[in-house]
């Protein structure tokens, strides 16, 4: 079946430094989807990328989708501490509906 | 109320007990899913509905696990025979599909601990 993987596990930053998470499936995906959940929180939505290749921006977000379609990044720019939590990606496959989750990238920013 | 709201919020159950887990998605909302997450992993996908019908069941998921939708609004997670093992949050999520638009929405999870 379809996996995601993420990388890195864990990230510690200094605030303003910047940021990169990676996110790699096995398969061909019909979207991939960024979540963020902070400490004792539930997943938030973040971003849908769909085309291959797209690119969008949140402020300091820049989200990547790959040519093929199996791999994304999330990267941020000049962190600060409110981007402290973990960063799931979630990749819906062509052939399914369940949105499959990688283990995430937690992030933690020092002052 | 305008989010996914979960009940109960924390659950102590003993090995062997049978516990029910209730979901009420955004109202509207046609598909609903459960995950299940536990410290430190991301949320590991149990099992989907469109509207009443579940499409889908992951390949993890022993026959203690059962899921309804009745009438494709509200939605129960049943868990039999509970081992240790099955300790985790878990968490609903509901989305609208509109197009390509596939945005889930998360409740604040069940968090089950069995003793």
């Amino acid at each position: 079946g379809q996996q995601v993987m993420q990388i890195p596990q864990y990230q510690h930053v200094q605030e303003g430094e910047d940021f990169t998470t990676y996110c790699n499936s096995s398969t061909t995906l019909s979207n991939i989807q960024w979540y963020k959940q902070r400490p004792g929180g539930h997943p938030v939505f973040l971003i849908q990328l769909v085309k291959s290749g797209e690119v969008k921006k949140q402020k300091r977000l820049t989200f990547q989708f790959g040519e093929a379609k199996k791999n994304s990044s999330l990267h941020i720019t000049a962190t600060q501490t409110t981007d402290v939590g973990t960063y799931f990606c979630a990749g819906m496959s062509n052939s399914g509906y369940a949105l499959n989750f990688g283990k995430g990238t937690s992030l933690l920013v020092t002052p | 109320d305008t989010g996914v709201s979960q009940d109960p919020r924390h659950k102590i159950t003993k090995r062997g007990q049978n516990v029910t887990f209730r979901c009420d998605p955004i109202s509207e909302h046609n598909r609903l899913y459960w995950y299940r997450q536990t410290l430190g992993q991301g949320p590991e996908f149990l099992t989907y509905f469109q509207n009443e019908a579940q499409l889908e069941k992951s390949r993890l998921l022993s026959d203690r696990f059962s899921a309804e939708r009745p009438k494709g609004s509200f939605s129960t997670l049943e868990i039999q025979r509970t081992e240790q093992g099955d300790s985790a949050m878990y968490l609903c999520a509901s989305s609208l599909v509109i197009g390509m638009n596939t945005e889930a929405f998360f409740g604040q999870g069940t968090r089950l601990t069995v003793v």
